[in-house]
């Protein structure tokens, strides 16, 4: 029961363009979510998050977007950097809960 | 500041063997958590810690133990290696429940392969 998907499992994108990495979600009761991005062979590190409440966290060349009806996220990156490949992870807390349910990644890569 | 470290980096067991993957913090952060991660799949919960002496079971708790008898350390026990624990693990650890300013931190996994 995958309540976190991604279903893009990868993604190319020119340097400079802007990146559009999706996330759907199947469970109401998410009340934070989180996208981490990770290099090989490191663990995730934390990129941004993004509350229930709000539609749009923004922080530098990243932003996230929340669509609570249609139970969907992005994250933008603008512009894109070739440092920006990696796999990024979009994750998701039941609410006021202790754990997160993680998707499955989505591989991206930024050509220069 | 070193923050997750998780030894060792790579192991090869058999099937049967027992072994303990480490972990530990030092950030003074009172959650804790184990994660695997198999190839193509998203990071799957096995174990987590809320505090020094209280452990819960995540998504994928069969066939591991955990211990918290310390806030730094938190080790993940598998007691008769199979080859469906062949995976990358991953610890992770944050000051409180997981949300908007409380990301975890994770180590740099420890790839794991049973024979």
């Amino acid at each position: 029961d995958q309540q976190v998907k991604q279903n893009s499992p990868s993604l190319s994108v020119q340097e400079g363009r802007i990146s559009i990495l999706n996330c759907d979600y199947t469970n109401s009761m998410f009340d934070y979510f989180l996208w981490y991005k990770k290099y090989p062979a490191e663990g995730p590190t934390f990129l941004i998050s993004i509350s229930s409440i709000k539609d749009k966290n923004e922080d530098g060349r990243f932003t996230v977007f929340l669509n609570k009806s249609a139970k969907h996220l992005s994250l933008h990156i603008v512009p894109s950097q070739p440092g920006d490949s990696a796999v990024y992870f979009c994750a998701a807390r039941v609410g006021y809960g202790n754990k997160l349910v993680f998707g499955a990644g989505t591989i991206l890569r930024v050509k220069s | 500041n070193a923050g997750v470290t998780q030894t060792p980096k790579f192991r090869i067991l058999k099937i049967g063997q027992s072994m303990t993957l480490q972990c530990t913090q030092d950030m003074n952060h009172n959650y804790m958590y184990w994660y695997r991660q198999d190839p193509g799949m998203g990071l799957k919960l096995i174990y987590y810690s809320v505090g020094a002496g209280i452990t819960d079971k995540g998504e994928v708790p069969n066939g591991y133990n955990v211990s918290r008898s310390t806030t730094e350390d938190f080790p993940l026990r598998l007691e008769l290696a199979a080859p469906s624990q062949t995976s990358v693990y991953f610890c992770a650890s944050s000051y409180s429940a997981p949300g908007g300013n409380q990301p975890q931190h994770f180590g740099d996994g420890t790839r794991l392969s049973i024979l």
